[in-house]
């Protein structure tokens, strides 16, 4: 089975910095989907980036960034000018296309925006 | 609905008692999926819908979880003779395209005493 593996239990980041959550995957499937998820307090998931593995550039959305290594299987989240709003659970998440509609998700990483 | 809706909120039993989670998803998305999750951990699946039929419910922890969409819209989890090892919260996500991301509901947490 496909495993996401987040090693950072808990990041923090002062106000306006930049921080990098770190996600790896593993699987033998070529094509897949990556995501990153932010769970609030109030415990709807909303997604933040997804990244297609046949793409190679990097996906981007505003202020969050993504550095998609196939080869080395990981998918990491950079957020730049951290805002308050930003702190949240964030949670990585892989569905690949040859094993049916299953998303696997990472254990998670509670990000603290330090004010 | 403008979201994927989730009822009830929090709910409280004994062990052994029945318990209904309800969702519904945004208006037509085909794809369902349900999803528990256990303080400190990322969501497990259980089970996902593509239109009224269980496409894969190998995520189910054991018989005493069930769940059906019988129109191909609203989904109930139904858990018999509940445990508390059940307690968690229940996620319910929606999906459009076969490849699409989750749109997540507000999650059921459920607490069994």
């Amino acid at each position: 089975a496909q495993t996401v593996t987040q090693s950072q239990p808990e990041m923090s980041v002062q106000e306006a910095e930049t921080v990098t959550l770190s996600c790896t995957y593993d699987t033998s499937e070529s094509d897949y989907y990556l995501f990153w998820y932010k769970q609030p307090p109030s415990r709807q998931m909303i997604l933040v980036i997804r990244q297609e593995a046949y793409k190679q550039q990097n996906a981007t959305e505003n202020r969050f960034s993504v550095n998609f290594q196939k080869a080395a299987k990981s998918f990491s989240l950079k957020i730049s000018d951290s805002q308050l709003g930003d702190a949240a659970m964030y949670f990585c998440a892989y569905r690949g296309s040859n094993t049916g509609n299953q998303f696997y998700f990472g254990t998670g990483t509670s990000l603290t925006v330090i004010p | 609905g403008a979201g994927v809706s989730q009822t009830p909120s929090n709910k409280v039993t004994e062990k052994g008692k029945y318990v209904e989670l309800r969702c519904d998803p945004i208006s037509g998305h085909t794809a369902l999926y349900w999803y528990r999750q256990s303080l400190g951990q990322g969501p497990e699946f259980l089970i996902y819908f593509q239109g009224t039929g269980a496409a894969d419910d190998s995520g189910l922890p054991n018989d005493r979880f069930f769940a059906v969409r019988p129109e191909g819209s609203v989904s109930t989890l139904k858990i018999q003779r509940t445990e508390r090892g059940d307690s968690a919260v229940y996620l319910c996500a929606s999906s459009l395209f076969f490849t699409g991301e989750l749109f997540f509901g507000e999650g059921s947490r459920l607490t069994v005493l």
